[in-house]
C-alpha cells in the first residue's frame, strides 16, 4: 500500500513570498490533516478535511494560510505571505475516516523562511 | 497547562536498560491513545495503539490508566536503534468530529 505522498521535501523562500505544498493521502482515506511542527514541539493541527469538506480549521491562520481538497483526494496548503515564524515542517496525514483510529503521516515538507 | 503533557527528556540510558515514559492528559472525553515514534528529521510513525487492558508488542508495553488519565510506554532491553522522540497522542471527539492532540514528545538516547 502506498503511503501518504508529499512534495516538495524542502523549500526555502524569503519572507513575504508565497509557497504551496501538495499532499496525496493513502488511497481510500477520507480524512486528511495538515500539521505544522516547529522544532522541539509536537505537531499542531492546522486543518482537517473529511472528503472535500473542512471539519476543523480553528488553528489555521486564515489571514495567510489557505488549504483546499477540491475533489476529496489530494490537497494543497498555501502560505501567502510567509513570515519568519512559519519556518517549520508541514506534515500531511490521513486516516480512513474521522474517529478514534491511528493516522498515517507523509514525509513532510521542511520550510525555511529567510 | 497543555492538554497532553510529556517529560521532554532527554532520557539517556545504556543499551539493554529498561526505560519508561509517562504521559498525562487532561480531557476526560479522550477516547483513543497512541504512541508514535519520530526519528530526527523524519515523520511520526505509529508505534502502537494503547488499549485499556494494556498491550505489548515485543519489547514495548503500553498501559492506560483512565482514572488517573495517564498513559505509559515501557521499553525493555533498549537498543541503539530505539533512540528517537516518542510522541504521546490522544484522540477525542470535538464538534462533531475527532481530534488528535499531540504531546511535545520525549527524547530517548540509548548509549553504547
Amino acid at each position: 500500500e502506498a503511503g501518504v505522498a508529499q512534495s516538495p521535501r524542502y523549500k526555502i523562500i524569503e519572507k513575504r513570498q508565497s509557497v504551496a505544498f501538495w499532499c496525496n493521502p493513502i488511497s481510500g482515506h477520507a480524512t486528511l490533516y495538515w500539521y505544522q511542527q516547529i522544532l522541539g514541539q509536537g505537531p499542531k493541527l492546522l486543518i482537517q478535511f473529511q472528503n472535500n469538506g473542512v471539519v476543523d480549521d480553528s488553528q489555521l491562520p486564515k489571514d495567510r494560510f489557505s488549504a483546499e481538497r477540491l475533489k476529496g483526494v489530494d490537497s494543497t496548503l498555501k502560505i501567502q505571505p510567509a513570515k519568519l515564524e512559519d519556518s517549520a515542517v508541514y506534515l500531511c496525514a490521513s486516516s480512513p475516516r474521522t474517529g478514534p483510529q491511528p493516522q498515517h503521516f507523509g514525509d513532510g515538507t521542511r520550510l525555511s523562511i529567510l | 497547562r497543555k492538554e497532553v503533557e510529556q517529560d521532554p527528556g532527554p532520557f539517556n540510558v545504556p543499551e539493554g536498560a529498561t526505560v519508561a515514559f509517562n504521559c498525562t492528559y487532561s480531557n476526560s472525553a479522550s477516547q483513543s491513545f497512541f504512541w508514535y515514534r519520530q526519528d530526527c528529521r523524519k515523520e511520526p510513525k505509529l508505534l502502537m495503539s494503547v488499549y485499556s487492558s494494556g498491550n505489548e508488542d515485543g519489547r514495548f508495553t503500553a498501559q492506560l490508566n483512565r482514572a488517573s488519565q495517564y498513559i505509559s510506554l515501557l521499553i525493555r532491553d533498549s537498543k541503539l536503534s530505539d533512540s528517537a522522540t516518542y510522541l504521546c497522542v490522544v484522540n477525542r471527539p470535538t464538534s462533531g468530529t475527532y481530534k488528535y492532540i499531540f504531546g511535545t514528545g520525549t527524547r530517548l538516547k540509548v548509549l553504547a
